[in-house]
């Protein structure tokens, strides 16, 4: 399976803000996603990573707020932009293996814990 | 669009004792997937069902898909201090790979 690595870990954010999440892959992937997960709750999908072109977001989110970056096939990143307290959150990066496409599993990183004040 | 539904949301256990965690999704879906998250840790995929009415055992953790491919159930029998965590189903739709998970049953467990 994929080894995913996010940086940073943890970080505590002044309001107002911007912080950028890298995620990198051991190997080549067929699809990475960025999720939210608030205090407490689910795993909420923020949107799909395509490589060499703007991502696909969901209902709710939009590209001003949550730029992606995908310039290869092991490699994105996530800004969460212009924070506020609400934005406190774990981040998740999350790979489909090539062999897994037809099933959807999702390997995930350890996840990035961002506090803002 | 598609809601995936989970109860109970805590499920507080005796060591030893058995429970059942459900799952219902508002559309038919692909297939079943359940996550295990630990605290303070990722989700970690534990299986996946594929076919109406599966049922798959891993030791003392029983997952079944529904008839309909709507629904799901995970039950540990015996649980144990590592079975600590919560547990998220997800599935894709029909035609569709991107998840939409549950809300989680998070299980403390009694020693």
């Amino acid at each position: 399976s994929a080894v995913i690595s996010q940086k940073p870990s943890r970080d505590i954010c002044q309001r107002g803000t911007s912080l950028t999440i890298q995620c990198q892959v051991d190997s080549q992937v067929t699809m990475m996603f960025w999720y939210r997960q608030q205090p407490g709750q689910s795993l909420t999908l923020i949107a799909t990573a395509n490589q060499g072109s703007e991502a696909t977001y969901e209902s709710g989110f939009v590209i001003d707020k949550f730029p992606i970056s995908r310039p290869n096939l092991t490699f994105s990143t996530l800004t969460v932009s212009n924070m506020s307290p609400e934005d406190s959150s774990i981040y998740l990066c999350s790979v489909l293996e090539p062999g897994q496409i037809n099933t959807g599993e999702l390997f995930f990183g350890e996840g990035s814990r961002l506090t803002v004040l | 669009g598609q809601q995936v539904m989970q109860i109970p949301q805590y499920q507080h256990v005796q060591e030893g004792e058995d429970f059942t965690t459900y799952c219902n999704s508002s559309t038919t879906l692909s297939n079943i997937q359940w996550y295990k998250q630990r605290p303070g840790g990722h989700p970690v995929f534990l299986i996946q069902l594929v076919k109406s009415g599966e049922v798959k055992k891993q030791k003392r953790l029983t997952f079944q898909f529904g008839e309909a491919k709507k629904n799901s159930s995970l039950h540990i029998t015996a649980t144990q201090t590592t079975d600590v965590g919560t547990y998220f189903c997800a599935g894709p739709p029909a035609n569709d790979y991107k998840l939409s998970f549950g809300a989680g049953t998070t299980v403390t467990v009694r020693a």
